[in-house]
């Protein structure tokens, strides 16, 4: 009940074309998900984080869309540039006395080809 | 002003030696966690340290692995006995306060080889 677990393992999107990432929950007090973005030979970095108490978030050309009555939720990059490519973890959070804890997803390889 | 900073950012060492991982959280952060990535994985989480609050080393994956955190800022995880499959990167994240819905500052990480 405490997993995450983030689809596709790696993604290859054409320059100018949409990625989507998804991830799914079961944990029904979870209230934060973040999105870390990874470059090789750096640690994560915080990207976009969304809470329950909306269906979209949008910074830029990041968008989270929150599904809470499927436990889901999913990153959406627009207009996907080779820059962007990197591993994209979501996680999540809010599970009581462990709340200090984020529950990892098991990350997504993004390749953005030009 | 300075990110989380972790030395050394390559480790190579031999089967059964001991070796000490360094991070350097940002000023003023007084959570502090430590993670490990395997090649390709996802974070897996090690420990946890708030204030002068005990641990959290549910993560620790065995008694080889020990962590301290002096005077509330650096860290050392310590791996004894090392072993083939310690190999991994090694992440170090601080964060201001110990609610989860802080965000986490990641170090580079010590990329760790036992041959």
């Amino acid at each position: 009940q405490q997993q995450v677990k983030q689809s596709p393992q790696s993604l290859i999107v054409q320059k100018g074309g949409i990625s989507i990432i998804n991830c799914a929950y079961e944990n029904t007090a979870f209230d934060y998900f973040p999105w870390y973005q990874q470059f090789p030979g750096k640690g994560p970095a915080l990207l976009i984080a969304i809470r329950p108490d909306v269906s979209e978030k949008k910074e830029g050309r990041f968008t989270i869309s929150f599904n809470k009555s499927a436990k889901q939720f999913s990153l959406h990059i627009m207009d996907s540039q080779p820059g962007d490519s990197a591993t994209y973890f979501c996680a999540a959070s809010g599970d009581g006395a462990s709340n200090y804890q984020l529950i990892w997803g098991a990350g997504t390889k993004l390749i953005i080809k030009p | 002003g300075a990110g989380v900073s972790q030395s050394p950012s390559n480790k190579v060492t031999e089967k059964g030696k001991d070796v000490e991982l360094r991070c350097d959280p940002i000023s003023g952060h007084t959570a502090l966690y430590w993670y490990r990535q395997s090649l390709g994985q996802g974070l897996e989480f090690l420990i946890y340290f708030q204030g002068n609050s005990a641990p959290d080393k549910s993560g620790l994956p065995s008694d080889r692995f020990s962590a301290e955190r002096t005077g509330g800022s650096v860290s050392t995880l310590t791996i004894q006995r090392t072993q083939q499959e310690d190999s991994a990167v090694y992440l170090c994240a601080s964060s201001q306060s110990w609610a989860s819905q802080n965000e986490q500052f990641f170090g580079p990480g010590t990329r760790l080889t036992v041959l």
